[in-house]
């Protein structure tokens, strides 16, 4: 079945410093890929849409410059957080979409910000 | 996109069925049903889709009456590895012009107990 792997799985970082998480897709083309922050025993909240060569498509209440997400290839999107504070400490998911296929996400990466 | 609302939590013992039930009055004609499992610190993982009546797979049936404003998930002889987060999510079939977002309520947290 489609795979997708998540890197780092965790990280720590200090305040002010920028984090880069990658997403890829090992055994499809993922024409969009979609990013996700989930705070303790809360639900996956959507971040922002990307599609290869595009820009990506934020949701409301989403900062573009501090989440900087770059989808340069039918594989890999990248999701980097700038300026990290600890507010921004949680656990971020991607998910990659097939062309006909359906949804697959990655195994997640705790960010902790200290 | 069609909002969906589950019960918060459920318990059950080892060996029984256990049903979750989600509501989606709103939902489109294009519109498919799809469970997720979610254990912590994990991503999420596909259980189940359907449009109407019933689909089953090898762990899991869905069941959608006609109307489809409602959809039931059923898991047979749950063991303690079941407990997980369950969502369940509506939207177009993977494949159309759309965007695609997947978006999740706040889902059921199943604790199954010994």
């Amino acid at each position: 079945g489609a795979v997708v792997s998540q890197h780092p799985s965790r990280v720590i970082c200090k305040s002010g410093t920028s984090v880069k998480i990658e997403c890829r897709s090992l055994d499809f083309q993922a024409t969009t890929m979609f990013w996700y922050r989930q705070f303790p025993k809360k639900s996956l909240m959507l971040m922002a849409t990307s599609n290869e060569g595009s820009k990506a498509t934020y949701e409301q209440g989403v900062e573009k410059d501090k989440f900087l997400i770059n989808h340069a290839s039918l594989t890999l999107s990248t999701l980097t957080v700038t300026s990290a504070h600890p507010e921004d400490s949680s656990f971020y998911i991607c998910s990659a979409r097939e062309l006909v296929g359906g949804y697959t996400f990655g195994s997640g990466t705790r960010l902790t910000v200290v | 996109l069609a909002k969906t609302t589950q019960p918060i939590s459920m318990d059950s013992y080892e060996g029984q069925e256990v049903n979750i039930t989600c509501s989606h009055n709103n939902i489109a004609t294009n519109d498919y049903i799809t469970w997720y499992q979610q254990f912590p610190s994990q991503g999420p993982r596909f259980i189940i889709q359907g449009y109407k009546t019933k689909v089953t797979n090898e762990v899991a049936s869905l069941f959608i009456p006609a109307d489809r404003k409602s959809s039931t998930l059923s898991l047979p002889r749950v063991s303690l590895s079941d407990t997980a987060v369950y969502y369940c999510l509506v939207g177009d079939k993977p494949g159309s012009s759309n965007t695609g977002k997947l978006i999740f309520g706040q889902g059921t947290t199943l604790q199954v107990k010994p």
